[in-house]
């Protein structure tokens, strides 16, 4: 089945530092999600990518659709506290029954002690 | 404007009992999914729901797993005589599902099931 390799697994951000994280797939999608998933909540949806070359913003938060359909990347900028979390990247193929998502295993946000 | 309301948002269940988890879609959404998250794991996706038809259970384990989306009510996902490997959280999502392609799915927030 389809597998999405996320990266890194974990990163420790200072307070304004930019973070960036990717997923690669070894096939295609044509849709892109990223969530942010806080302890004990379900996640969120930061920004959904339609487009194969698509770049979205959303505040502080950029995602770009790779123009393969196999990755993806999700950038925040001047980092702040609260950015802390997993942030889950999620593909799929929309279109008749299919609809469900595929997702990486995390990209786990800490602040630097 | 609520979101997707799952209940109960925490589930003890002994050995050989049934799990009912429960899950509201948000107001519009006709589509429900239903996903599993072991600690330190992403979302695994289990099941896919319109009201009353399964449109996709190739995540579901055939035996003991089960979910319906009745035309009225909840959707339910049913686990029958649980196992210790059945603890993880339990997630549904919902969408509008529209034609245009555009298919966002908004999660609840889980429900944390534990088989002691």
């Amino acid at each position: 089945g389809q597998q999405l390799n996320q990266s890194p697994q974990s990163m420790f951000i200072q307070e304004g530092e930019d973070v960036s994280m990717n997923c690669t797939s070894s096939s295609i999608f044509n849709t892109w999600l990223w969530y942010k998933q806080d302890p004990g909540e379900g996640p969120v949806l930061l920004i959904a990518l339609y487009k194969a070359g698509e770049l979205t913003s959303n505040g502080r938060l950029t995602a770009q659709f790779g123009i393969t359909r196999k990755d993806s990347f999700l950038n925040i900028s001047a980092s702040i506290p609260s950015d802390v979390g997993i942030y889950f990247c999620a593909g799929m193929n929309y279109g008749g029954s299919q609809g469900n998502l595929i997702f990486g295993k995390g990209t786990k946000l800490s602040v630097k002690p | 404007n609520a979101g997707v309301m799952q209940n109960p948002r925490h589930l003890v269940r002994r050995r050989g009992q049934e799990a009912r988890l429960r899950c509201s879609p948000m107001k519009g959404h006709s589509h429900v999914y239903w996903y599993r998250q072991l600690p330190e794991e992403g979302l695994k996706f289990m099941v896919y729901l319109q009201k009353e038809n399964i449109i996709d259970e190739s995540g579901m384990p055939k035996e003991r797993f089960s979910a319906e989306f009745p035309k009225e009510g909840p959707s339910i996902l049913r686990i029958q005589q649980v196992v210790r490997g059945d603890s993880a959280a339990y997630f549904c999502a919902s969408s509008p599902r529209k034609n245009t392609g555009v298919n966002e799915q908004y999660f609840g927030p889980g429900t944390r099931l534990t088989v002691t």
